[in-house]
């Protein structure tokens, strides 16, 4: 079962930033918080990642809570075309760990 | 970023058939793949594990016999749906991890859209 909890749907205006929380209360000291999103009939698509520091990338921020309970990612910009089903996933880092999906949140970016 | 592919993208079959799906990773090596599930307006729901060399792991309720997996090298994967029946009409989805850089991403493939008649 999806360790995350997340709310499923979410509106944001173009151009606005676009934070997505995500609850992982029961996450383990050695697992990772990861962001994916997909957009319709697509393959998911890697964000970002973070163990317990904050972390940004030209796509995304992500700030994890001190206590590692939840996490919010941030499209600090969103445009049309981030509308997607965003998955927040805990995982190990390792090769053969597989990614378990919870039901998203669908972002909806309207102009 | 590292790139997996799947063939073919969409496949349209008669019920009773065989339907042989390709996962390739383009520009890495994988050990381990993963093949996922997608029914309409659902989330993805992994089937199994498929590991170079060995034998597939799958998840429980995924009929291994129904689906067979062989990872025959480093960078393919391929999945069979046997004996397919409409119930079996998906978006079937692959995955790979490319350990050989320190960020450990795992990179999706495009997908694959069964239809079976």
């Amino acid at each position: 079962d999806a360790k995350t909890t997340q709310p499923p749907s979410m509106d944001c205006a173009e151009g606005r930033a676009a934070n997505l929380p995500c609850n992982h209360s029961t996450i383990s000291g050695n697992e990772y918080v990861y962001w994916y999103r997909q957009i319709h009939s697509q393959g998911p698509q890697y964000i970002i990642h973070g163990l317990k520091n904050n972390e940004t990338n030209e796509m995304a921020s992500l700030i994890i809570t001190e206590d590692r309970k939840s996490s919010t990612l941030i499209l600090p910009h969103a445009t049309l075309r981030d509308t997607a089903v965003y998955y927040c996933i805990v995982s190990m880092n390792t090769g053969f760990q597989k990614l378990v999906f919870g039901t998203g949140t669908r972002l909806l970016v309207s102009p | 970023g590292a790139v997996v592919s799947q063939h073919p993208s969409r496949v349209i079959c008669k019920s009773g058939t065989s339907v042989k799906i390709e996962c390739r990773s383009l520009d890495f090596q994988a050990t381990t793949m993963f093949w996922y599930r997608q029914f309409p307006k659902q989330s993805l729901m992994l089937m199994a594990t498929s590991n170079e060399g060995s034998k597939a792991t799958y998840e429980q309720g995924v009929e291994k016999d129904k689906f067979l997996i062989n990872h025959a090298s480093l960078t393919l994967s391929t999945l069979t749906v046997t004996s397919a029946h409409p119930e079996d009409s998906s978006f079937y989805i692959c995955s790979a991890r490319d350990t050989s850089g320190s960020l450990n991403e795992q990179f999706f493939g495009p997908g694959t859209r069964l239809t079976v008649l």
